[in-house]
């Protein structure tokens, strides 16, 4: 199976509503977890990120948080704007150099 | 805006053609990498450079051939490339790859459209 699954893969909110996209990872050795939000016709840019000594950070409107028992991590925005419409990629760490495993990407959708 | 700069930001050629893909950044990081990216799906990692050695190569077609000429630069070299090569290619950073298991970000260049006619 896929080292690291995400969830939904597409996602429609309505604005101000808040989005949750979810990611499994199967690596029990991952210990970093960043996420990058992928806007149309740029790179992926990193918006969060959490370390495996703890189990959830904010920042501002964007919060991620780590369940390390169930190999699960998780992207919270709240009052969603239609700016945060995008593609999201969860990603894991692998064991080896700087290398990463990616989540299959969510398309969020804010409905103005 | 990134702090990694890619050029140009869209490219159309040939199968006969040769062309180089450049990426530049001045943070200071001592990791680059290239990855492709096809529509709707999540970057492809194809090489790694660490202290302007490479250090991976993803098992890539001879007709992609990576350079690092200094540490802030990162070419690709692209000939002979067949149409399923079209794609965007990205060029990312990273601080150094030399810790038994890390944990720092990969920052993004805007990556090269790249049509294969």
């Amino acid at each position: 199976g896929e080292n690291v699954e995400q969830h939904p893969s597409t996602l429609s909110v309505q604005e101000g509503d808040s989005a949750v996209i979810k990611c499994t990872y199967s690596d029990s050795a991952s210990n970093y977890f960043p996420w990058y939000k992928q806007e149309l016709g740029k790179g992926p840019q990193l918006i969060i990120d959490i370390r495996s000594n703890v189990g959830e950070k904010k920042d501002q409107r964007i919060a991620v948080t780590l369940n390390k028992t169930a190999k699960h991590f998780s992207l919270h925005i709240t009052e969603t704007q239609p700016e945060d419409s995008a593609v999201y990629f969860c990603a894991a760490n692998m064991n080896t150099g700087n290398q990463f495993y990616f989540g299959t990407g969510t398309s969020l959708t804010v409905i103005p | 805006d990134t702090e990694v700069t890619q050029t140009p930001k869209h490219l159309v050629m040939g199968m006969t053609n040769k062309k180089s893909l450049k990426c530049e950044q001045h943070m200071g990081h001592r990791a680059m990498y290239w990855y492709k990216q096809k529509a709707k799906k999540p970057p492809e990692l194809m090489f790694v450079y660490s202290y302007e050695k490479l250090s991976i190569n993803e098992s890539v077609p001879s007709r992609f051939s990576p350079e690092c000429p200094n540490s802030s630069l990162l070419n690709l070299h692209l000939h002979a490339l067949q149409p399923e090569d079209s794609a965007l290619y990205l060029c990312a950073s990273s601080q150094s790859l030399y810790r038994e298991m890390y944990n720092s970000p990969l920052h993004f260049g805007n990556g090269t459209r790249l049509t294969v006619t």
